[in-house]
C-alpha cells in the first residue's frame, strides 16, 4: 500500500547546525509530495512541494528534491534557527483517483537550541 | 483570503455530552478534510468531503462520531455522546483538487 516513513525523533540541534530529515514513501503512480511544519498549539502548514519526478521545492530556506530513483523527499536546510523548532510531517498524495487524500508519515519533532 | 476558519477553538465537556464542531473552508475549494490528533495515535484522517459529498468515512471511529457537509462553505463533525477517549485536536482542512491541503487551527477537545 501507499504509505510514508520518516526518521524518528526528537532531533536535537544548537543554532545555525546543518538540518536532514529523512522522508522516504511507497506508493503506486506518480505521487505528489509534501513537507508540513506544526508549531506548537497551531495546525499543520504547509511548507513545501514538489509535484514531479526531480522537483526541488523550497520555502524559508528548506529544501526537499524528490528523487523517484530512491522513493525520497528529504527536509534539509543549511542553518537552523530555534524558531524552527517545532514538528515537521512528510506526506504524499494523488495516487489513488483523482482526489487529493494526504498520507502523513509520522511526523518528526525539531528542537534547536540557542 | 481568512484561511479555514475553526470554533470553538477550545471545547471542555462532560461525558456523555454532545459536541458539536464547525468549520468553514477556504472559499473554492472542493476538498473538506476532518482530522484527529493525538499523542498516541498521531493524525489519523477521519473523514472527507468532495462537493459537500462525503467519501471516505473509513476513519470515523464508530457511530458516536458524524458529520456533515450541509453546503459548500460549512461543516460540522458532531460526537454524541463523547467520552474521555474522544479528547484530543480535532483538525479540519481544505483543498482543490490534486493540490495541498490548508489546515485550520484546530479544535482542542476535553472530555472529561
Amino acid at each position: 500500500g501507499n504509505s510514508v516513513t520518516q526518521m524518528e525523533g526528537p532531533v536535537t540541534l544548537s543554532e545555525e547546525a546543518f538540518l536532514t530529515i529523512n522522508c522516504t514513501y511507497t506508493a503506486t503512480g506518480y505521487p505528489s509530495l509534501f513537507w508540513y511544519v506544526q508549531y506548537p498549539g497551531e495546525g499543520l502548514q504547509l511548507l513545501l512541494k514538489a509535484t514531479k519526478a526531480d522537483d526541488k521545492g523550497s520555502n524559508k530556506g528548506f529544501e526537499a528534491t524528490y528523487r523517484k530513483e530512491t522513493t525520497s523527499f528529504h527536509l534539509e536546510k543549511g542553518s537552523v534557527q530555534v524558531s524552527d523548532s517545532a514538528v515537521y510531517f512528510c506526506a504524499l498524495a494523488g495516487v489513488s483517483g483523482g482526489y487529493n487524500k494526504l498520507i502523513f508519515g509520522a511526523g518528526t519533532r525539531l528542537a534547536v537550541h540557542p | 483570503d481568512a484561511g479555514v476558519i475553526q470554533s470553538p477553538r477550545h471545547e471542555v465537556t462532560e461525558m456523555g455530552q454532545e459536541v458539536t464542531l464547525r468549520c468553514k473552508p477556504i472559499s473554492g475549494h472542493d476538498y473538506l478534510f476532518w482530522y484527529r490528533q493525538t499523542m498516541m495515535r498521531g493524525l489519523e484522517l477521519l473523514i472527507y468531503f468532495n462537493n459537500n459529498v462525503p467519501i471516505d468515512d473509513s476513519g470515523m471511529p464508530e457511530d458516536r462520531f458524524s458529520a456533515k457537509m450541509p453546503n459548500a462553505s460549512f461543516s460540522t463533525l458532531k460526537i454524541q455522546p463523547s467520552e474521555p477517549r474522544d479528547s484530543a485536536v480535532y483538525f479540519c482542512a481544505s483543498g482543490q483538487g490534486r493540490h495541498e491541503q490548508y489546515f485550520g487551527p484546530g479544535t482542542r477537545l476535553t472530555v472529561t
